[in-house]
């Protein structure tokens, strides 16, 4: 079982909708939390970051973390085209610094 | 704004070829890591550095090495390509509150 696990999908979604994209994990140790979107060809970016249960908000990005169930969510509102992309989750244990990775989830907004 | 830069966007070299794939961080960061990128196995870490001319193995760093002779450069190479090392290759820098990737090279060898 890999540490961290995520749908590959691909999700495919009309414009406007709401999405969740959502990882678990495995180890109790995991504490700093970060969402990335990575386009075609490119280098993934961080969108968010968050190292506690609960919810973080950034424009029409939310992330949340629920410890107890070793379960982490990214939502996006009010989805549009140009959010195609594929996005991945990545965590990392408390006193390290290398992260751990899900493969991704691709993301499909259509018009 | 801080910056991951990786010198090559595409290359293509012949198998045997020794290949040096470089990046560069303007961010201060001591952490800098080597991913490859393959459809369906998502990132995989070939090696990290946590200070100049400090390297450690990542997952799969079979037929690679890694220099950091600078805090700002770290460099991965290719003893000797071979046709499975056909990869995005992607350098990042950061730690806990974030890791900034560069734009990725994606090599082919023939």
């Amino acid at each position: 079982q890999k540490e961290v696990e995520q749908d590959p999908g691909p999700l495919s979604v009309p414009e406007g909708a709401i999405v969740s994209l959502n990882c678990t994990y495995s180890n109790s140790a995991f504490q700093y939390f970060m969402w990335y979107r990575q386009y075609s060809r490119k280098g993934p970016e961080l969108l968010m970051y968050t190292y506690s249960s609960g919810n973080k908000e950034d424009g029409r990005f939310t992330a949340q973390v629920d410890k107890s169930s070793k379960y982490i969510s990214l939502f996006i509102r009010d989805s549009q085209p140009s959010d195609s992309a594929t996005y991945l989750c990545a965590i990392v244990s408390g006193g390290s610094y290398i992260p751990t990775f899900g493969r991704g989830t691709s993301l499909i907004v259509h018009p | 704004d801080v910056k991951v830069t990786q010198s090559s966007r595409y290359l293509v070299k012949r198998t045997g070829e020794k290949v040096f794939l470089e990046c560069v961080q303007d961010m201060d960061h001591e952490n800098m890591f080597w991913y490859r990128q393959d459809p369906g196995l998502g990132l995989r870490l070939i090696y990290f550095s946590y200070d100049v001319k400090m390297k450690e193995k990542g997952d799969i760093p079979e037929g690679y090495s890694v220099s950091r002779e600078k805090k700002e450069r770290f460099s991965l190479i290719l003893e000797s390509a071979s046709t499975n090392q056909t990869s995005m290759y992607l350098c990042a820098g950061g730690g806990n509150y974030g890791y900034t990737f560069g734009s990725g090279t994606r090599l082919t060898v023939v």
